[in-house]
């Protein structure tokens, strides 16, 4: 079973200031997704940032970026020039397909809640 | 862009009633999920759907649950005599092909909050 870990239940950021949310997660599976979903007052889930387990390269979008270290299993969030509407709970999470390639249930952390201060 | 619509946004039901929570996922996908978040925790798998069936399940989707898609179009999700602990945020997902041929991430629906009282 997959395990996923976020040690900050909380977290501050003064607007404009740069800000790293930690994720650590434990499979002994090889390939797999990441993610990063951002969960607004509104309570919708929202898709942050995905990275393929395959790929040593970092995704980034924008002014996010992750720093994946996968033989320590951790997936890290960087939100650069943070804004005020960056203010939400964000949950890391882990996706694992079935043999089929394409159904993979997803095991989240218990998540962040991030504050973007003016 | 195509989204994940959910209905109702807010579900209030007596202890022990039926409820039916509905989902239209995204029209070309081919996988459906439902996921649970109790109040200030985290998110829950409940189960995966494909092909008109239950392909995955999880210990929280007992016999009280049920899900079926009626008309091609809609995805429930059913509790047949409701607890107090089953008030939760219900989150419908699904996911298909990307444009490169790749199966996509879920894409989340906005949630139906269920509250049993």
């Amino acid at each position: 079973a997959q395990t996923v870990t976020q040690s900050q239940p909380e977290m501050s950021v003064q607007e404009a200031e740069t800000v790293t949310l930690s994720c650590t997660y434990d499979t002994s599976e090889n390939n797999y997704y990441l993610f990063w979903y951002k969960q607004p007052p509104s309570r919708q889930m929202i898709l942050v940032i995905r990275q393929e387990a395959y790929k040593q390269q970092n995704a980034t979008e924008n002014r996010f970026s992750v720093n994946f270290q996968k033989a320590a299993k951790s997936f890290s969030l960087k939100i650069s020039d943070s804004q005020l509407g960056d203010t939400a709970m964000y949950f890391c999470a882990f996706g694992l397909q079935d043999s089929g390639g394409s159904n993979y249930k997803l095991t989240f952390g218990k998540g962040t809640l991030l504050t973007v201060n003016p | 862009e195509p989204e994940v619509t959910q209905t109702p946004s807010h579900q209030v039901t007596q202890m022990g009633q039926e409820v039916i929570l509905r989902c239209v996922p995204i029209s070309n996908h081919l996988y459906f999920y439902w996921y649970r978040q109790i109040l200030g925790q985290k998110v829950e798998f409940l189960v995966s759907f494909y092909n008109n069936e239950i392909s995955e399940k999880s210990e929280i989707f007992d016999d009280q649950f049920s899900v079926e898609r009626p008309d091609g179009s809609n995805f429930t999700l059913k509790i047949r005599s409701t607890k107090l602990e089953d008030s939760a945020m219900y989150f419908c997902a699904s996911n298909g092909f990307g444009r490169r041929g790749h199966y996509t991430e879920a894409f989340f629906g906005q949630g139906t909050r269920l509250t049993v009282v």
